[in-house]
């Protein structure tokens, strides 16, 4: 069956813009989660959805970072004012009942 | 806080060399244990998960993992590696507050390398 699928793959950007990127988690699966990759900082937690529980938003960085889930399904996480250290991989996972995540391809971000 | 170690950052082996991949965690409660890998290229994959049982889990492509709760451990083994093996490996540990499951801590992760 269809895998997590994220839009763009890539992103590019001037520093000071707002992006949206976006996750189409696997049907049925009720947690999606969002971490990014960065060489730094390896993998990082920013947010998790579960039914229809508020988010754990514990991992994001800043205010400049949101996520919604629209209906239970998909998710866009936003970057307001985008800074050159948001430069990373952006991962999202879903998850049918918290145990296994499956993970999307990612979205790399570019901010120059 | 809860934190994951690999204690390997980049490791070089022949083919047919053991493997061996350390992970240690942070957290005195129920855990779950995963071991992922990233082929180059490519996402996020799991290659074993331990819950609860036996604590030798076997996974695919002839990976082994133990947990050791004494020791916070749940290191990662193969007998013999292969040239397709080189990735990036991630061991990730969540914590089971029974239904509900949440984030992954992961680790820094660790480059193998296999040389033909």
């Amino acid at each position: 069956g269809a895998g997590v699928s994220q839009s763009p793959s890539n992103k590019v950007t001037e520093k000071g813009k707002d992006v949206e990127l976006r996750c189409d988690p696997i049907s049925g699966h009720t947690a999606l989660y969002w971490y990014r990759q960065s060489l730094g900082q390896g993998l990082e937690f920013l947010i998790y959805f579960q039914g229809n529980s508020a988010p754990d938003k514990s991992g994001l960085p800043s205010d400049r970072f949101s996520a919604e889930r629209t209906g239970g399904s998909v998710s866009t996480l936003t970057i307001q004012r985008t800074q050159q250290e948001d430069s990373a991989v952006y991962l999202c996972a879903s998850s049918k009942d918290g145990s296994e995540q499956y993970f999307g391809p990612g979205t790399r971000l570019t901010v120059t | 806080a809860q934190s994951v170690s690999q204690h390997n950052h980049h490791v070089i082996l022949s083919e047919a060399a053991s493997l061996e991949l350390g992970c240690n965690y942070s957290y005195g409660g129920t855990v779950n244990l995963f071991w992922y890998v990233q082929y180059p290229g490519q996402h996020l994959q799991l290659l074993l998960k331990y819950f609860s049982g036996d604590p030798l889990v076997k996974g695919i492509k002839g990976f082994e993992a133990e947990f050791i709760k004494s020791k916070f451990s749940f290191n990662l083994r193969k007998p013999s590696v292969q040239w397709s093996d080189t990735a990036e490996y991630f061991c990730a540990v969540n914590l089971d507050r029974g239904s509900t499951l949440g984030r992954l801590y992961f680790g820094r992760g660790t480059q193998l390398t296999v040389w033909p």
